[in-house]
């Protein structure tokens, strides 16, 4: 399917596990993006991808990894989850010129128990 | 950093009444300010964007509007429909950061039919 998609679309783990989400995008943009989306937070950027072996750290990053070893693929691992990394993490994907504009993907719902 | 507030967190109006959506910013050097609407169950999408040197941006039923002196930018929105509830998203970008913006912490707006 064209387009950016995210799995899974939900999931429940457990404190202290490893959690890994994914995303893929389809039009070869240089950007991609991870947020989390909290209430009465809006969107916080966790890390985000220039190109494939570029990442850099957002606003949040504690206790988040990533790796791009290919430009469609952009996952994020929890290494140890914790209650508070509960949350709705969404994956975006950007051009590198103008209008810049963000395209997100549907949303991974995590829940940590 | 960048610092972006919005306001109001929630925002109720009658079918065919406006509605307006306020922002604040903090870095004088932003000079991008983008506007998500994210409809339930979905990730933002993007609906209007101004630059800085630009005071006013129109596309049918939606307008935007920036003071640079003041620091501050807002969304219009004209004889609401049903379909234009959702949770709506400013954010700002500084130039050379335009892969990364801020965004506020989101609007919540209902269109009562």
């Amino acid at each position: 399917d064209a387009g950016i998609t995210q799995s899974p679309r939900y999931k429940i783990t457990e404190t202290g596990r490893q959690v890994t989400l994914m995303c893929h995008q389809t039009w070869s943009h240089s950007y991609m993006f991870w947020y989390r989306q909290d209430l009465g937070h809006g969107l916080r950027l966790i890390y985000y991808s220039a190109a494939a072996d570029i990442t850099d750290k957002g606003e949040v990053p504690d206790g988040y990894v990533v790796s791009r070893s290919k430009t469609e693929n952009f996952p994020l691992t929890l290494e140890s989850a914790t209650r508070s990394q509960t949350s709705v993490y969404f994956c975006a994907s950007s051009e590198n010129r103008e209008p810049y504009e963000q395209y997100f993907g549907p949303g991974t719902r995590l829940t940590v128990t | 950093g960048e610092n972006v507030e919005q306001h109001p967190s929630t925002l109720s109006v009658q079918e065919g009444d406006s509605a307006v959506i306020k922002c604040t910013y903090s870095d004088s050097a932003s000079n991008y300010f983008p506007w998500y609407k994210q409809e339930l169950g979905k990730g933002p999408q993007l609906i209007i964007d101004i630059r800085s040197n630009v005071g006013e941006k129109k596309d049918q039923r939606i307008a935007v509007t920036l003071n640079k002196t003041a620091k501050h930018f807002s969304l219009h929105i004209t004889e609401t429909q049903p379909e234009d509830s959702a949770v709506y998203f400013c954010a700002a970008s500084i130039p050379g950061g335009y892969q990364k913006v801020t965004f506020g912490t989101g609007t919540k707006l209902q269109v009562i039919p």
